[in-house]
């Protein structure tokens, strides 16, 4: 596609729900990553892909999250029994070549906890 | 945990001015990077700037990187209405990946 298209735009979720974000990033990128964002701050680095290799997933905050890239192309973010302090934007990002030397976001994914 | 610190935080200017924006970082970077943040196209990549290098321009961006102060600055001149956005610095760590973006500045252009 022409660019980095993640889905739903918007989840609300009741708290304890599993959630399954979607990120389809541009076609023969090599490079993805998740971030968070909450409400007036920065993007907050959760996890990167190279291919279907998860090089680092350091950022994730607990073991609620999951992430995999099965087949190198698509990624599915999963949210296990969500919290309240889950509830941000969701940005997924995919660059060319190994790492990042100029990633394109998606749109973000505005999950929303009650 | 954020890395990148912007100052300002906030940033108000009249049309026609130009805009600087400074970031400092922690650690030892590849990259650095600055993107533009706004309701309407989300995060979007402006400029990248290596470790070796000092300066770099794109149109009316300008990027300065002092790795011995571990600073970065954006220079936006002839500032435009549409230039009103959030603005983020953003780190790759020496590993090539791990970005670490600061907390932004918000600027905001007055026609």
């Amino acid at each position: 596609g022409a660019g980095v298209s993640q889905s739903p735009r918007y989840k609300v979720a009741k708290r304890g729900q599993d959630v399954a974000l979607r990120c389809d990033p541009i076609s023969g990128h090599v490079s993805l990553f998740w971030y968070q964002q909450a409400l007036g701050q920065g993007p907050e680095f959760l996890t990167y892909f190279q291919n279907e290799a998860q090089l680092d997933k350091s950022g994730l905050p607990s073991d609620r999250f999951f992430a995999e890239r099965p087949e190198g192309s698509v990624s599915t973010l999963k949210i296990q029994r969500t919290q309240q302090e889950d509830s941000a934007v969701y940005l997924c990002a995919s660059s060319a070549g190994q790492g990042n030397t100029e990633a394109f976001f998606g749109q973000g994914t505005r999950l929303t906890v009650v | 945990s954020q890395q990148g610190e912007e100052d300002p935080q906030a940033l108000s200017i009249q049309e026609g001015e130009n805009a600087t924006m400074n970031c400092s970082y922690k650690t030892s970077i590849n990259n650095l990077q600055w993107y533009r943040q706004n309701s309407g196209r989300g995060l979007v990549h402006l400029i990248l700037i290596r470790s070796n290098e000092r300066e770099k321009h794109s149109g009316r961006l300008r990027v300065t990187l002092d790795t011995s102060k571990k600073s970065s600055s954006l220079l936006i001149t002839a500032s435009r209405a549409a230039d009103t956005a959030s603005y983020f610095c953003a780190t790759v760590d020496t590993g090539g990946f791990k970005t670490i973006f600061g907390a932004g500045t918000r600027l905001f252009v007055k026609a």
